[in-house]
């Protein structure tokens, strides 16, 4: 595709269900990162992949989030036992190459609502 | 560690005039420094970035911002604001000290613009 894909788009899961949020960044692009915005502030750095080695974790929130790329392209980010804190936009981006000047090009998100 | 630090979440001028959106980062290292810009249930879209080379950057659909290293700024500015840039604009850094390879992002300023 044109750019990076995200599914779903909408998400409403009840406290303590689990869900699984998906990205298919650009073709070819070896960085792909989660971030998590909540309503009124910027996105949050959650984790890094390049290829299908997930080389930074560090802003994952608790160890009910998980996230993994097996065959170094879509990646899914899971959530267990959701929380209502989990509320939050989940943004997925993808970058060509390595190095930090590079451009991340972003997904529309999934609006992750927890009851 | 890394922030970045974006005065006012909210800024309103009148169709036509000057558009500042301000942009500060803390970093004993210059970062590399990007605007986004955000509409509505979107993404991000890249408008600008300042890697190395000349301080003045231009970016897409008018918009431009200077990295001045002796007062940590990279300030977004546009000489006459038009309807359609009514968004929510986001700056961010990446580089050696924020773990490299992730974003790091203010916490926005919306852009709105009166007729």
């Amino acid at each position: 595709g044109a750019g990076v894909s995200q599914s779903p788009r909408y998400k409403v899961a009840k406290r303590g269900q689990d869900v699984a949020l998906r990205c298919d960044p650009i073709s070819g692009h070896v960085s792909l990162f989660w971030y998590q915005q909540a309503l009124g502030q910027g996105p949050e750095f959650l984790t890094y992949f390049q290829n299908e080695a997930q080389l930074d974790k560090s802003g994952l929130p608790s160890d009910r989030f998980f996230a993994e790329r097996p065959e170094g392209s879509v990646s899914t980010l899971k959530i267990q036992r959701t929380q209502q804190e989990d509320s939050a936009v989940y943004l997925c981006a993808s970058s060509l190459d390595r190095g930090p000047e590079n451009i991340q090009y972003f997904g529309a998100g999934t609006r992750l609502s927890v009851l | 560690a890394q922030s970045v630090t974006q005065l006012g979440s909210h800024v309103s001028v009148s169709e036509g005039a000057l558009v500042l959106l301000r942009c500060n980062y803390s970093s004993s290292v210059p970062p590399y420094l990007f605007w986004y810009v955000q509409y509505p249930n979107q993404g991000l879209q890249l408008l600008l970035k300042y890697t190395t080379g000349a301080t003045l950057v231009k970016g897409i659909n008018g918009f431009e911002a200077e990295f001045k290293k002796s007062e940590t700024s990279f300030h977004l500015t546009k000489p006459s604001a038009h309807m359609s840039d009514a968004a929510e604009y986001f700056c961010a850094v990446s580089g050696k000290n924020t773990g490299f390879q992730k974003l790091v992002f203010g916490t926005g300023t919306r852009l709105l613009v009166s007729p």
